[in-house]
């Protein structure tokens, strides 16, 4: 079935500095869609950012990201972390094949500190 | 105003008792979908559903019944409570689009003693 790792499970930034999430995924189909999800604590998880475009680089918040479909990869990158960046990151994949069912990894907390 | 509403906030339920989370949902979406949420797991999906009166199995199905009786409430139901079902659960719903937004309630935690 479709899986999704996040390799990182916890992540120490200092405010600033540049932030990178990672995620590959395994999929049998050949149109998957790829989702980051973040969660606030104390908060439910919302979408952060989306795409099913290879190549293509998309933005929301000062995040982004882009679906390379020939490394199955779909990276969260942000230039400068702030403090109000620390949350859990969750990146998630659905597809053609499974319709809207989606799967997430791990997730990754990212806290930042001053 | 929430879209998506669960109830309780907090339920503390005893081992072998029946515990049913329930879900509301304003945004006139045909997906719904019941995940728990533990650390070191993520968010794992437990049962979903495409419309009134269809529920289906998710990756960890084990233990929980759901019902779908209208397109607004969903309901996650645990007949013999377990301490290993000691979690936050999340209800979601979702457009039914092959790339939809899923909305998420508040979450649920729910401790079996």
């Amino acid at each position: 079935g479709d899986s999704v790792t996040q390799t990182e499970g916890l992540v120490t930034l200092t405010e600033g500095l540049p932030v990178m999430l990672n995620c590959t995924y395994q999929t049998i189909y050949s149109n998957p869609f790829l989702f980051w999800y973040v969660q606030h604590l104390n908060e439910s998880p919302r979408l952060l950012l989306k795409s099913f475009t290879d190549n293509k680089r998309t933005e929301h918040q000062g995040f982004h990201a882009t679906l390379h479909k020939s490394s199955s990869s779909f990276h969260l990158q942000k230039s400068s972390a702030q403090l109000s960046d620390s949350a859990l990151y969750y990146c998630a994949l659905s597809d053609l094949g499974t319709g809207s069912k989606l799967s997430f990894g791990k997730g990754a907390k990212l806290t930042v500190s001053p | 105003e929430a879209a998506v509403t669960q109830s309780p906030r907090n339920k503390v339920a005893v081992t072998g008792g029946k515990v049913t989370l329930s879900c509301n949902q304003t945004n006139n979406h045909n997906n719904m979908y019941w995940y728990r949420q533990d650390t070191g797991h993520g968010l794992r999906l437990i049962h979903y559903s495409y419309g009134a009166g269809s529920t289906e199995k998710g990756d960890i199905p084990d233990g929980y019944k759901a019902s779908r009786p209208s397109q607004e409430n969903f309901s996650l139901i645990l007949e013999l409570a377990t301490p290993s079902q000691t979690s936050v659960y999340f209800c979601a719903s979702g457009e039914g689009l092959g790339a939809e937004t899923l909305y998420f309630g508040s979450g649920t935690r729910l401790t079996v003693l």
